[in-house]
């Protein structure tokens, strides 16, 4: 199975600062035939169910505000909300769907 | 706009069964790969089942294998888990989706006496 790692668990961001979550697979997410790394990032505010942010580890979906993105390959990828807002506390996970079964990191928390 | 609203879910005793359902909407059901994630409580996010675009090929966690089954029905774009033999470790929410799509609001499953 694919272990999926996220660092760290919680972080602390003052606001309109800088929120990075990482997220390491033990086996490369990187399709060859489609060029298409297996990646997804979603966010989950208590009480709600998960919200997709990012597919293809860079791909936003619609709707989702431009100051988070998606970057990496292979095996380390990285989501960043550029300047955090209030609205931006929640529990952040990552999901390789690579191949079964699919695995989420544990989460991270981030907070104000 | 996508819309994925699960239902089916509720309290069941240990041993019971439950099918749940998941009506799909906003999207082309026929060309995505779909799933169920479920979240026990206080807990992360877990993987329970995938099943192709054409329904052809099926996975399952081993936590969950030989006791639950997913179809789907393409004319109806729904999808669904027969879930059997439960234990108080599959109470959780239940949600259907597809990785690049996103997932419905959740039905709460409770395997209790």
């Amino acid at each position: 199975d694919i272990v999926v790692t996220q660092s760290p668990d919680s972080l602390a961001v003052s606001l309109g600062e800088r929120a990075t979550i990482n997220c390491k697979s033990s086996q490369s997410l990187l399709y060859s035939s489609d060029n298409k790394n297996y990646l997804a990032w979603y966010q989950q505010k208590p009480g709600q169910p998960p919200k997709l942010l990012i597919y293809w580890a860079s791909t936003r979906d619609s709707g989702v505000p431009d100051r988070f993105s998606g970057s990496g390959s292979g095996t380390d990828f990285t989501l960043t909300i550029s300047s955090l807002q209030a609205e931006d506390v929640a529990v952040y996970y990552c999901l390789q769907y690579y191949t079964t079964p699919w695995t989420f990191g544990q989460g991270t928390k981030v907070e104000i | 706009q996508v819309h994925l609203v699960e239902s089916g879910g509720g309290l069941v005793k240990p041993g019971g069964s439950l099918r749940l359902s998941c009506a799909a909407s906003g999207f082309t059901f026929s060309d995505y790969y779909m799933g169920w994630i479920r979240q026990a409580p206080g807990k992360g996010l877990e993987w329970v089942s995938y099943i192709s675009s054409s329904g052809t090929l099926t996975h399952y966690a081993d936590s969950v294998k030989g006791r639950f089954t997913i179809s789907r029905d393409t004319a109806r774009s729904s999808l669904y888990l027969q879930m059997s033999s439960l234990t108080a470790e599959d109470t959780a929410v239940y949600y259907c989706g597809s990785p690049n799509v996103g997932w419905g609001q959740g039905n709460l499953v409770t395997v209790s006496s």
